[in-house]
């Protein structure tokens, strides 16, 4: 069974600080997909990385999926108060048909 | 678009008991996957149904089951009701190769 680590588990910071969250594994990936869940809420996509190398950007988060595809990173540049939540990466092996693999996540607090 | 939906919201059984939770996916989406949420376990996959039938299954007990109807909305049943089965229960839909969860609001079941 394949696993996705995220880390770190738990990160509190100040608004205006940037930060990097990790999710790493040692199977490759054929798609990478991030989540935010805010308390209550189901998770919400941010988005879905495919290629290995690529880099999307959505406003002041940046994703990176790894060159082996076995790794990606989010960046958030100056983050504020509504970044708050709970981080999820999610890897699925051979596409569509298979089920998802979800990390535990980082749970993520920005304080003003 | 009407989002993910899903029913009841909050729930309380108490040991022994069974439940049945609703979702209705998102319009035009075929494949609808349930999870379970807890603190401890993160997101874990149940299964997954994709017109009526079960495509991929998770690791849980037989007490757990599911089924999906001709018009995509489905269903889950969890039998014998146990402690352990307090938790938020995600109903998610997709509609394309890369498996891109739409999640609903989740039921929280407390089990009593």
């Amino acid at each position: 069974t394949q696993l996705l680590e995220q880390s770190p588990q738990f990160l509190s910071i100040q608004e205006g600080e940037n930060l990097t969250v990790y999710c790493n594994s040692s199977s490759v990936f054929s798609s990478l997909q991030w989540y935010r869940q805010e308390p209550g809420e189901g998770p919400v996509l941010l988005v879905t990385v495919v290629t290995g190398g690529e880099v999307k950007k959505l406003k002041r988060l940046t994703f990176q999926f790894g060159d082996a595809r076995k790794d990606s990173s989010l960046h958030i540049t100056a983050a504020q108060p509504g970044d708050t939540g709970l981080y999820l990466c999610a890897g699925s092996t051979q596409g569509g048909s298979e089920k998802l693999v979800f990390g535990k996540g980082t749970k993520l607090t920005v304080n003003p | 678009k009407a989002g993910v939906t899903q029913t009841p919201r909050y729930l309380i059984k108490t040991r022994g008991q069974q439940v049945t939770l609703s979702c209705s996916p998102i319009s035009g989406h075929r494949s609808v996957s349930w999870y379970q949420q807890t603190p401890g376990q993160g997101l874990q996959f149940l299964f997954e149904y994709f017109s009526e039938t079960q495509r991929n299954k998770g690791n849980f007990p037989g007490r757990f089951s599911g089924r999906q109807f001709s018009n995509s909305r489905s269903e889950m049943n969890v039998s014998t009701l146990e402690l352990g089965d307090s938790a938020l229960y995600l109903c998610a839909s997709s509609h394309n190769s890369y498996n891109e969860q739409f999640f609903g609001p989740g039921t929280r079941l407390t089990v009593l």
